[in-house]
């Protein structure tokens, strides 16, 4: 178990809809990272926080959007879906900005239908 | 941005061999970790080492930062150690933003 807890495991969804994959971190860390991982794209690094602050922006759409709370979980919200946005969905958290040894979750698996 | 390149892609190896995966990056890091996913899709972190040799049981892995490649070493293959495996490198990009940049991975087969 690596600490970081990503919730749900499973999601199935429709063509237009609009999703929310949350995730917490290990306690204490301070960075959140998301990646899609997709069959032809390999694991693609989306977005970054480090204590509620966006810190670095990847190949992210401009359909989704994420954020950091107070409490330091991050949600990422996926919108207007397409069948090309099914993927699985990882959450990584590290204690500090840069560096430092990252920890995934277990994914969040999308399917598109 | 940073280029990681991992050899061979597959790999299918007989219960009881040895291997070597290799991972070559094209700028400096501060960070190199080496994965496994699972069939069920789970990443496990194998290695944190952006320098040096570490060894954890029948894995070990050296990074040779000034020539920008790494090595994960499996021996005694098991058919659980069947999986993909991920090399990752953190560095900032031009724009000063720090990312973790993944390879490509390297599919292993274990055959009883």
């Amino acid at each position: 178990d690596s600490g970081v807890t990503q919730t749900p495991k499973h999601l199935i969804t429709a063509t237009g809809q609009r999703v929310t994959l949350r995730c917490s971190p290990r306690s204490g860390d301070l960075s959140v990272y998301w990646y899609q991982q997709s069959l032809d794209q390999g694991l693609q690094f989306l977005i970054q926080y480090y204590n509620g602050e966006e810190r670095a922006k990847g190949n992210i759409l401009e359909r989704f959007s994420a954020q950091q709370f107070p409490d330091l979980h991050s949600e990422l919200n996926l919108s207007s879906l397409e069948l090309g946005d099914s993927a699985l969905y990882f959450c990584a958290s590290s204690a500090d900005r840069a560096g430092d040894e990252a920890f995934f979750g277990q994914g969040t698996r999308l399917t598109v239908v | 941005g940073i280029q990681v390149e991992q050899s061979p892609p597959d790999l299918i190896l007989q219960e009881g061999a040895n291997s070597t995966l290799r991972c070559n990056f094209s700028d400096s890091v501060n960070n190199l970790q080496w994965f496994h996913q699972n069939p069920w899709g789970q990443l496990i972190n194998l290695f944190y080492i952006p320098s040096g040799t570490k060894q954890n049981g029948r894995l070990s892995a050296t990074t040779v930062a000034t020539e920008r490649y790494s090595l994960l070493y499996i021996s005694s293959s098991q058919t659980t150690d069947s999986g993909v495996y991920f090399c990752a490198v953190g560095a900032y990009s031009g724009a000063g933003s720090y990312q973790l940049t993944f390879g490509k991975g390297t599919k292993l087969s274990v055959i009883p």
